[in-house]
């Protein structure tokens, strides 16, 4: 069945860097755009980035652009997001999520994975 | 950015009740409105694409309807599963933006 899941979230300090993954399975994970939303203890949901499906263009949230960068390696079938510069804001479950063609809607989810940013 | 509101941010209601929860966009975004159900503790899941297109799967008392800028989901009989958080999201242009969300509770 299709699937995602995230991994490589964890503690980190301020200032430093972190990597996640989303091994994506069950479907042509290369014809699909792909994001990755974040949701902050309690709050709601809050999108960070999207890639197109052959890598070619990604968009940024204001909040983490030149900070973060989405990529993707279609051979592996893993979506990746580069964090750095890391803030206490960006405490967070990180959801990546498969793009429905034609749009930017986002129709399967992984389980998530936690990034706790504190010193 | 566009901006989307949602109503109200929560609500009380019984098994069997009907239900309508809005979203409003600060500007025209046709028909590319989408929702999602959460509960504690787990990922959303896409209830309806497109304003008004059900996912495969998802129960028929859930529909949308709407156009440019106000938009509504309706739950037309609560079920125990239904209570949960519920969010618009806009996706006519990046950035995409999501609504505050709707808490429904018993």
């Amino acid at each position: 069945q299709v699937q995602l899941a995230e991994s490589g979230g964890g503690v980190v300090q301020p200032g430093r860097s972190l990597r996640l993954s989303c091994a994506a399975s069950g479907f042509t994970f290369s014809s699909n755009g792909m994001h990755w939303v974040r949701q902050a203890p309690g709050k709601g949901l809050e999108w960070v980035a999207v890639i197109w499906y052959d890598g070619s263009n990604a968009f940024y949230a204001d909040s983490v652009k030149g900070r973060f960068t989405i990529s993707r390696d279609n051979s592996k079938n893993t979506l990746f997001l580069q964090m750095n510069s890391l803030r206490a804001e960006d405490t967070a479950v990180y959801y990546c999520a498969r793009d429905i063609i034609g749009s930017y809607g986002m129709d399967v989810w992984g389980q998530g994975t936690t990034v706790t940013v504190s010193s | 950015d566009i901006q989307m509101t949602q109503s109200p941010s929560s609500l009380s209601a019984s098994v069997g009740d009907r239900i309508t929860i809005t979203c409003r966009a600060s500007q025209s975004i046709s028909s590319y409105l989408n929702w999602y159900q959460q509960k504690p503790g787990r990922a959303p899941k896409l209830l309806i694409y497109r304003t008004s297109s059900l996912q495969s799967g998802v129960p028929s008392r859930f529909s949308g309807s709407g156009s440019g800028t106000d938009f509504t989901l309706t739950i037309s009989s609560l079920r125990p599963e239904d209570f949960a958080s519920y969010y618009c999201q806009q996706s006519y242009r990046t950035p995409v933006t999501f609504g505050g969300g709707t808490k429904v509770e018993i």
